[in-house]
């Protein structure tokens, strides 16, 4: 089945710093890939949508300046958390959608497959 | 826009015992719906989704849930818990004109199973 894998699993690092996280799937090709924020006992907030190719797509409110992604191949998204401050720390999941096309058109697939997750605390 | 409620922030319940989460949606278009589970510190994992056709949908470890359109409502139903179940559960909606390009989430609820 579709895999996707997240790295790493966490990290600490002090208030300043730049973090990278790395999502890849496994198994297929991904032209799109989603990044996630989860603070502590709540739910997902999709930060951008992420396009092998082109600039990534970012939700309202969500700094792309800080938030860095980058697409560069069919397999790999990256989401950097640039001079990272304590309130940065969180939960990062991404997720991705194996298949193409309307999903009614194929159920077993078109369905978006999520990694581990990243947990980031910021000193 | 599309939003998702899940009234329910825990749920305890015995371990045997049938057990309902409920989840609401609001959207002006037709929707997929999708539950989620979450174990602690881990990604999301896909347990059921509703993209068209039957309403009563089956899914992993013994749970199904039903699409009812006039209540706006996608809750998930087990007859019989155990203890491994215990985890977050999300509701999750996607507008069928976007695909799956974005999923909104509801908030959660905490599935606590004792002995």
């Amino acid at each position: 089945g579709a895999v996707v894998s997240q790295h790493p699993s966490w990290v600490i690092c002090k208030s300043g710093t730049s973090v990278k996280i790395e999502c890849r799937s496994l198994d297929f090709q991904a032209t799109t890939m989603f990044w996630y924020r989860q603070f502590p006992k709540q739910s997902l907030m999709l930060m951008a949508t992420s396009n092998e190719g082109s600039k990534a797509t970012y939700e309202q409110g969500v700094e792309k300046d800080k938030f860095l992604i980058n697409h560069a191949s069919l397999t790999l998204s990256t989401l950097t958390v640039t001079s990272a401050h304590p309130e940065d720390s969180s939960f990062y999941i991404c997720s991705a959608r194996f298949g193409t096309g309307p999903p009614s058109a194929n159920p077993g697939a078109n369905v978006l497959t999520f990694g581990a997750g990243s947990r980031l605390t910021v000193l | 826009a599309q939003s998702v409620t899940q009234l329910d922030s825990q749920v305890p319940v015995f371990e045997e015992a049938p057990v309902e989460l409920r989840c609401n949606y609001s959207s002006s278009v037709s929707v997929y719906l999708f539950w989620y589970v979450q174990y602690p510190n881990q990604g999301l994992q896909l347990l059921l989704k509703y993209l068209s056709g039957s309403t009563l949908v089956k899914g992993i470890n013994g749970f199904e849930a039903e699409f009812n359109k006039s209540q706006t409502s996608f809750h998930l139903r087990k007859p019989s818990v155990h203890i491994s179940d215990t985890a977050e559960y999300f509701c999750a909606v996607s507008e069928m004109n976007t695909g799956f390009q974005k999923l909104v989430f509801g908030t959660g609820t905490r599935l606590l199973v004792s002995p």
